[in-house]
């Protein structure tokens, strides 16, 4: 199974860009199968997709979070990233990196997850 | 946005116990439906996909129910190691969403 890996700034000032970056291990992120997601997690509350990206696709991204978003790859350091951009506090969350899946029958899951990485949005 | 709700939003049970979580989801997805378990300070965990699919290595205590709108975690007999928050999620449309929670406490 992979592993993933988040790395980034901890702090991030009010107005800015979160960036954060997800290092794949154990496997390559061009597997055909394989779709590389961000989601976050605010204290306590629960699980908010951010977005995915398939190696020869285009990202999808979740609506609530209108265009502040970018997903990228970078085939050759099997890793992929996100920037988020006009950050405000209510952006101060726990931050996933996860792999996602399609079973054989059709079936979507996350079967991988980084260990989070906590981002404070704060001047 | 489909929205997902569970109930209840936490329990209190002993060591033994057969422990039931439910959720329902806004609109059908057949059994588009996961289940993950949270430990403090850590990553989620894939427990069950597609409503009922044991994933490897999860102990065979815990079991899926449920299709269109009404679905159900189970742990037939409660263990230290279970105490933890779980989540449903819908992968039937994007953005796929999350349950808010059900928090297993002990008794």
């Amino acid at each position: 199974q992979v592993q993933l890996q988040e790395s980034g700034p901890r702090l991030v000032k009010p107005s800015q860009t979160l960036s954060l970056t997800c290092t794949v291990s154990g496997g390559s992120i061009s597997s055909g199968s394989s779709y590389w997601n961000w989601l976050r997690q605010p204290a306590g509350e629960t699980l908010e997709w951010i977005g995915r990206l398939f190696v020869s696709g285009s990202p999808n991204n979740n609506p609530s979070l209108k265009s502040r978003v970018t997903i990228s790859i970078d085939t050759s350091k099997n890793q992929f990233s996100l920037k988020l951009d006009s950050v405000t506090a209510a952006d101060t969350a726990i931050y996933y990196c996860a792999r996602g899946i399609y079973d054989s029958r059709g079936y979507y899951y996350f079967d991988s997850w980084g260990q989070g990485t906590l981002v404070t949005v704060s001047s | 946005d489909i929205q997902m709700t569970q109930s209840p939003s936490s329990l209190s049970a002993s060591v033994g116990d057969r422990v039931t979580i439910a959720c329902r989801a806004s609109q059908n997805i057949n059994i588009f439906l996961n289940w993950y378990q949270q430990k403090p300070g850590r990553a989620p965990n894939l427990l069950i996909s597609a409503a009922s699919s044991l994933q490897s290595g999860v102990p065979s205590r815990f079991s899926g129910s449920g299709s269109g709108t009404d679905f159900t975690l189970s742990i037939s007999s409660l263990q230290p190691e279970d105490f933890a928050t779980y989540y449903c999620q819908q992968s039937y449309s994007t953005p796929p969403t999350f349950g808010q929670g059900t928090k297993v406490e002990i008794k």
